[in-house]
């Protein structure tokens, strides 16, 4: 079946750039989307990209998507320590497939 | 964007008892879908919700277990029936916009003893 992986933990220190990164195997992705996930919170769509757009910028956000290589990335520029959670990629084919989650850790 | 709205957003049950999460959508969203997230995972999807008709259910989940009622375009509920400790979990719903987002609702944490 399809599959989404990324890195477990990620730890960056104040003020520095993060960059997430995702790969997946589908080849009929329509949409990659990055959620952010709090402790006891939902999960809040931070920014998507269509599969025929390599890159999308928003504010503090940047994707990159190599669709040749099946992978995606976020980087947060200027990372606070308000950026702390958890950050989930998905892809969407048929369905909607998520990753394992990547735990951003913020150092002051 | 849309606001996917879930009651009850927690609750304690008891074994062999069912429970129905209701999903309300401000928008008319295109597709609704139901999703699991058991702690400190991923999620997992469920089902997808029809409108007017019977859900789409991945596998390892069933109809008699996880029963999904999606009357119109923009409110959906998933019961999870004869529940057992295992149940115990995040319940999410979420709908689809034709722009392509797809919004989450804040999620029912259900607890099972």
């Amino acid at each position: 079946g399809e599959d989404v992986e990324q890195s477990l933990f990620l730890s960056v220190r104040e003020g520095d750039s993060s960059v997430i990164n995702c790969t997946y195997t589908d080849s009929s992705s329509t949409y990659l989307y990055w959620y952010k996930q709090e402790p006891g919170a939902g999960l809040q769509l931070l920014t998507y990209i269509f599969s025929n757009m390599d890159m999308k910028q928003d504010q503090r956000l940047t994707v990159l998507l190599n669709k040749k290589d099946k992978h995606l990335s976020l980087r947060i520029a200027d990372t606070q320590t308000g950026d702390s959670a958890i950050y989930f990629c998905a892809e969407r084919g048929g369905k909607l497939i998520f990753g394992q989650g990547t735990e951003l850790s913020v150092k002051p | 964007s849309a606001v996917i709205s879930q009651k009850p957003s927690r609750d304690i049950c008891q074994r062999g008892t069912s429970l129905t999460i209701q999903c309300q959508v401000d928008s008319q969203v295109t597709m609704m879908f139901w999703y699991r997230q058991q702690p400190g995972q991923s999620l997992t999807l469920i089902a997808t919700a029809n409108q007017g008709s019977e859900a789409t259910y991945e596998s390892g989940f069933v109809i008699d277990k996880f029963p999904i009622s999606r009357p119109n375009l923009t409110f959906s509920t998933l019961t999870v029936s004869n529940m057992s400790p295992e149940d115990s979990s995040i319940y999410l719903c979420s709908g689809t916009l034709n722009t392509g987002e797809l919004f989450f609702g804040e999620g029912s944490r259900l607890t099972v003893l």
